[in-house]
């Protein structure tokens, strides 16, 4: 298994769908996850951390879960604002120092008007 | 102002020339990376500083060298530029002292680099 496995997408949708992301991490000691988003040509920037009793953000839920290796972001009513690349992220640590994020391939959205 | 910078944002160079991509940070952070993206295989860690006096090699150092010339900077040399170094180049930040003890990482706007 890759160490960050998404679905690569594209996913198009129009406006006001549910749109869900999956991903899954092979390091079972990993402490730390994270949704990122990247717009076209931009840096990434942190949407969200992911905790194992599961959070919400407005429109955006993060769910973890440790046994089956599996992280999932689901957006609500989606707006045209949120065509982007959402990026998983897992903190490959084992213990000791935390530097070590893993970043998925990424997963493309476009939401259509 | 831009908490995290970088320069050149822009570089087209040809086989076999130095370069070096420069990254300032305003945050006060102690941890600076250096990562590149390419096209379907995400991004990939170059090389990580904690301090100014501690450099680690990350997944794909070969072919590049950093500097941390002290906790605001860190820059990346390319030392003989090669086509397949073609790629987009963030620098990123963390704290370690922070509330994620260092796992949120603050990108630069990166710096799209073109070898000939």
């Amino acid at each position: 298994r890759k160490e960050v496995e998404q679905d690569p997408g594209p996913f198009n949708v129009p406006e006001g769908a549910t749109v869900a992301f999956n991903c899954t991490y092979s390091n079972s000691a990993s402490q730390s996850f994270f949704w990122y988003r990247q717009d076209c040509r931009k840096e990434p920037k942190l949407l969200m951390s992911v905790y194992s009793s599961g959070n919400e953000d407005g429109r955006f839920t993060a769910q973890l879960n440790r046994a089956s290796q599996y992280i999932s972001l689901l957006i609500r009513d989606s707006k045209l604002s949120d065509s982007a690349t959402y990026l998983c992220v897992v903190n490959g640590n084992s213990g000791g120092s935390n530097y070590k994020l893993t970043f998925g391939k990424g997963t493309l959205l476009t939401v259509n008007p | 102002d831009a908490d995290v910078t970088q320069t050149p944002r822009n570089r087209i160079t040809k086989t076999g020339k130095r370069i070096m991509l420069e990254c300032s940070q305003t945050k006060g952070h102690d941890r600076m990376y250096w990562y590149r993206q390419d096209p379907g295989l995400g991004l990939r860690l170059i090389y990580y500083s904690f301090d100014v006096k501690d450099i680690n090699k990350g997944e794909i150092s070969d072919g590049y060298s950093v500097s941390r010339q002290a906790q605001a900077k860190f820059s990346l040399s390319l030392e003989s530029a090669i086509p397949n170094q073609t790629a987009l180049y963030f620098c990123a930040t963390s704290d370690s002292h922070g509330p994620r003890q260092g796992n949120e990482q603050f990108f630069g706007p990166g710096t799209r680099l073109t070898v000939l």
